[in-house]
């Protein structure tokens, strides 16, 4: 079965950090770009940054760039988020989402059912 | 690059032929995916690349459109289908973008 497992999610205070990880099973997992998705609740999608095969082609949304980093470790077939200086407004649902390519991309194919980070004081 | 959705919220009923409409700030030629989303569950991916229907989801949904305006279409809606939809634009990586959501509920 195709699947993705995030962990990692919790309450954080402002200016603190996290590390999301997502494991992958069930396909090969070096074959394909993977993407990281937040959803605030009650609002919509964010696409937050995107991860090449290689990890190469890194890709941010503006308001996370400087403070989030995308890695992978095909090996572990597994996805990660580290999360600096978060504030209130990062506070979200985090999706671990596969592409259906390499980038540029066609589509998320694949969606965990995500980890929730709670940035409060 | 900017998506609109319209409507942002659509009453209707069973058996009804539903049809959203995604527009893109500048042209994305067919670089648009759409997805559905329940309450509580991860967002589905139902049709890519503007028009192709990804594999298992029902032919009742369709997709269409290239450039600026693109359009998703459920032929006659089932009770399944109240959901929140999404486009998502990804032609301008690495700056992907989601449409803000039509919400489909029962008239």
């Amino acid at each position: 079965e195709v699947q993705l497992v995030e962990s990692g999610g919790g309450l954080v205070q402002p200016g603190r950090s996290l590390r999301l990880s997502c494991a992958a099973s069930g396909f090969t997992f070096d074959d394909f770009a993977m993407h990281w998705v937040r959803q605030a609740p009650g609002k919509g999608l964010e696409w937050v940054s995107g991860i090449g095969w290689n990890s190469g082609s890194l890709g941010y949304a503006d308001s996370v760039k400087g403070r989030f980093t995308i890695s992978r470790d095909n090996a572990k077939n597994s996805l990660y988020l580290q999360m600096n200086s978060l504030r209130a407004e990062d506070m979200a649902l985090y999706y671990c989402a596969k592409d259906m390519s390499g980038l540029p991309s066609l589509a998320f194919d694949i969606w965990g059912q995500g980890t929730m980070v709670t940035v409060s004081s | 690059i900017q998506l609109t959705q319209s409507p942002s919220f659509l009453s209707a009923s069973v058996g009804d032929r539903v049809t959203i409409t995604c527009r893109a700030s500048q042209g994305i030629d067919s670089y648009l995916a759409w997805y559905q989303q329940k309450p509580g569950k991860a967002p589905k991916l139902l049709i890519y690349a503007a028009s192709t229907l990804q594999s298992g989801v029902p032919s009742r949904f369709s997709g269409s459109g290239s450039g600026t305006e693109f359009t998703l279409t459920i032929s006659s809606l089932q009770p399944e289908d109240f959901a929140t939809y999404y486009c998502q634009q990804l032609n301008s990586y690495p700056q992907l973008t989601f449409g803000p959501g039509t919400k489909v509920d029962i008239k």
